[in-house]
């Protein structure tokens, strides 16, 4: 079945460093990666999306890149701060035909800024 | 404010007894899904329901049912079936726009604990 392998599982870099966090996709098929923040005890926030006719997308400190011959994509947050502490999921899909679409996570990574 | 309710936030079961976790949604979205976390770990869908009065079993379906009566509402029962109930419920709804899926956006859990 498809899967979602992400690494590293937990991370730690200085505030202000930058966070990269990588993750492959088994599925060639899968056509929507979106990323989500999680804080403890909350639900699964999405942050940022890609689709799989775009290479790079960007939104302030937070951009993902996606390799579809590699099938790979990765998230980069730039100039880290506290609030960037928790734990982010990566995921692919491939849009059903109907309105539902499954969606395969990873296994996560806990970033943690350091100050 | 538009949003994903789910109730109650903590829940606290005997062995051997049903229990109902509550899921609304008012974004007007028509798929819904049930996911279960368990620490340390991703999630991993339980059941999902693309539209009213029709569902379809996750990959851990076992142990559990769902109904979908209203577009709103998407109940989960955790039956004394289900062998290791102990974690963290994620209710989660999405739409699909111009034949693209979209990101799943979650309500805030509900934490099960069979004592």
């Amino acid at each position: 079945g498809e899967n979602v392998e992400q690494h590293p599982s937990t991370l730690s870099v200085q505030e202000g460093d930058s966070a990269v966090i990588k993750c492959t996709y088994s599925d060639s098929a899968s056509n929507y990666f979106p990323w989500y923040k999680q804080e403890l005890g909350k639900g699964p926030q999405l942050i940022i999306d890609i689709r799989s006719n775009v290479g790079e997308k960007k939104d302030q400190r937070i951009a993902v890149t996606l390799n579809k011959t590699a099938k790979h994509f990765s998230l980069h947050i730039t100039e880290t701060q506290p609030e960037d502490s928790a734990v982010y999921f990566c995921a692919a899909s491939t849009s059903w035909e109907s309105s539902a679409s499954k969606i395969i996570f990873g296994s996560g990574t806990r970033l943690s800024i350091r100050p | 404010d538009g949003g994903i309710t789910q109730s109650p936030k903590y829940l606290f079961r005997k062995e051997g007894q049903n229990v109902t976790l509550s899921c609304e949604q008012n974004l007007n979205h028509d798929a819904m899904y049930w996911y279960r976390q368990d620490p340390g770990q991703g999630l991993r869908l339980i059941y999902y329901s693309q539209i009213v009065n029709d569902f379809q079993k996750g990959d851990i379906a076992e142990g559990y049912s769902v109904s979908r009566e209203k577009k709103e509402s998407f109940p989960l029962t955790v039956t004394s079936a289900q062998k290791n109930p102990t974690a963290f419920y994620l209710c989660a709804s999405s739409i699909v726009i111009g034949g693209r899926a979209t990101g799943q956006f979650f309500g805030p859990g509900t934490r099960l604990t069979v004592l």
